[in-house]
């Protein structure tokens, strides 16, 4: 199993550019999370969905951000415009549904300068 | 108030001891308990679950006090290789899962 993917691994763009961070669960998996890690705050949920469809978004700090899940392999959350604090790494995890445990894909540095 | 929270370290201690962290939750409807290890640079990874009766496994003892409010991570026998980060997780109804910021550990030859 190939476990959940992220891309791009690394995104370094400036301030006020549209970042589009992607990821894809683990096949058979119903719920994908995102979070955002940084060194103040640890980890904060984001948002997640449930059968590709939204089911919390309260988390998402501001209508700068928007994330999607057009289908059951694949997610998008989007940053426009970017700003220098939303430097952190991204991370997208999914779970089954007769299980706790959440698998995390290996991030996405994004710096904003 | 954090809903979750942690001593963020670091612990540094000599391979071969023993080492305790503690995480307290703020939530008294909290559900379900969980530590996640995280390497550097690198995704967290659930390392073990926290059931009401404590539980072991290998080095590794969980423990959970629901009066007090916290839950507690106990490695034995450190390991070079037990050098990583140590993140609470704390689980209420549904799919709100509360990420400790994290302890760290490492572990010194």
């Amino acid at each position: 199993d190939a476990g959940v993917i992220q891309s791009p691994r690394h995104e370094v763009t400036e301030m006020g550019q549209e970042v589009t961070l992607r990821c894809k669960p683990i096949s058979g998996h119903d719920y994908l999370f995102w979070y955002r890690q940084t060194m103040m705050r640890g980890l904060e949920l984001l948002i997640y969905f449930n059968n590709n469809v939204p089911i919390d978004d309260s988390g998402m700090p501001e209508d700068r951000f928007s994330a999607k899940m057009p289908n059951a392999s694949f997610s998008t959350l989007k940053i426009q415009p970017s700003e220098p604090r939303d430097s952190a790494v991204y991370f997208c995890a999914s779970r089954s549904n007769t299980g706790h445990e959440q698998f995390f894909g290996p991030g996405t540095r994004l710096t904003v300068l | 108030r954090k809903e979750v929270e942690q001593d963020p370290g670091p612990f540094n201690v000599p391979e071969g001891a023993t080492v305790a962290f503690n995480c307290t939750y703020s939530n008294s409807a909290s559900q379900s308990f969980f530590w996640y290890r995280q390497d550097c640079r690198k995704e967290p990874k659930l390392l073990m679950s926290v059931y009401s009766s404590g539980n072991e496994d290998g080095r590794f003892t969980a423990q959970l006090n629901r009066a007090s409010q916290y839950i507690s991570l106990l490695i034995r026998d450190s390991k070079l290789s037990d050098s990583a980060t140590y993140l609470c997780v704390v689980n209420m109804a549904g799919n709100q899962f509360y990420f400790g910021t994290g302890t760290s550990l490492t572990v010194i030859p």
